[in-house]
């Protein structure tokens, strides 16, 4: 039973361009969410998070955006660079608890 | 970028050897976690541990063991590897402040095979 859903297996998007990434969670006891970036053959790196006090959080070209009574969230990168070409997954956890990951969104910015 | 060495990094294995992954990190960070990645299901946890000595279970801990018996040091056994255990293999460390929602650095991974 997914807690964490990332609908979309994969996304292209054109460079220069918006992408939207996409999360879903079920538990609503989740307070803190988190997105990491993959490239291949490396470990996932931590790119931005949010706490459920907040709706938006802003890191340079990265902003995260929570919406609690749809118990969704959104990155958004502007503008989409040729090396943000990685699996970004979606994480969340409950209070102090573990961190439970998405399956994670291939992106593939296009040139 | 943190120090998290994973080792080996790609390991071939029979079905029913046992196999031991080591984490090594050089942060003192008090957390340390496996994680395997897979297709289709993303990063899931097998074990953690939050000190010396002291490890809980994953959602996905069944056919895995660990042992921390320094900081430094975080080891992962397959007792009697299956198939099933193919998989890239992520080690993890958060820092000493704070829980599990703390950052978490990445070690590079070990791919194993099970034959």
């Amino acid at each position: 039973d997914q807690q964490v859903k990332q609908n979309s297996p994969s996304l292209s998007v054109q460079e220069g361009r918006i992408s939207i990434l996409n999360c879903d969670y079920t538990n609503s006891m989740f307070d803190y969410f988190l997105w990491y970036k993959k490239y291949p053959a490396e470990g996932p790196t931590f790119l931005i998070s949010i706490s459920s006090i907040k709706d938006k959080n802003e890191d340079g070209r990265f902003t995260v955006f929570l919406n609690k009574s749809a118990k969704h969230l959104s990155l958004h990168i502007v503008p989409s660079q040729p090396g943000d070409s990685a699996v970004y997954f979606c994480a969340a956890s409950e209070r102090d608890d573990k961190i439970i990951f998405g399956k994670g969104t291939r992106l593939h910015i296009l040139p | 970028d943190a120090g998290i060495t994973q080792s080996p990094r790609h390991k071939v294995t029979e079905t029913g050897t046992p196999v031991t992954l080591r984490c090594h990190q050089t942060e003192n960070h008090r957390y340390m976690y496996w994680y395997r990645q897979d297709p289709g299901h993303g990063l899931r946890l097998i074990h953690y541990s939050y000190g010396v000595k002291d490890t809980d279970k994953g959602e996905v801990s069944d056919g895995y063991s660990v042992s921390r018996s320094k900081t430094e040091d975080f080891l992962l056994t397959l007792e009697s590897a299956t198939s099933s255990q193919t998989s890239v293999y992520f080690c993890a460390i958060s820092e000493t402040s704070g829980g599990p929602r703390e950052t978490q650095y990445f070690g590079p991974g070990t791919r194993l095979l099970v034959l």
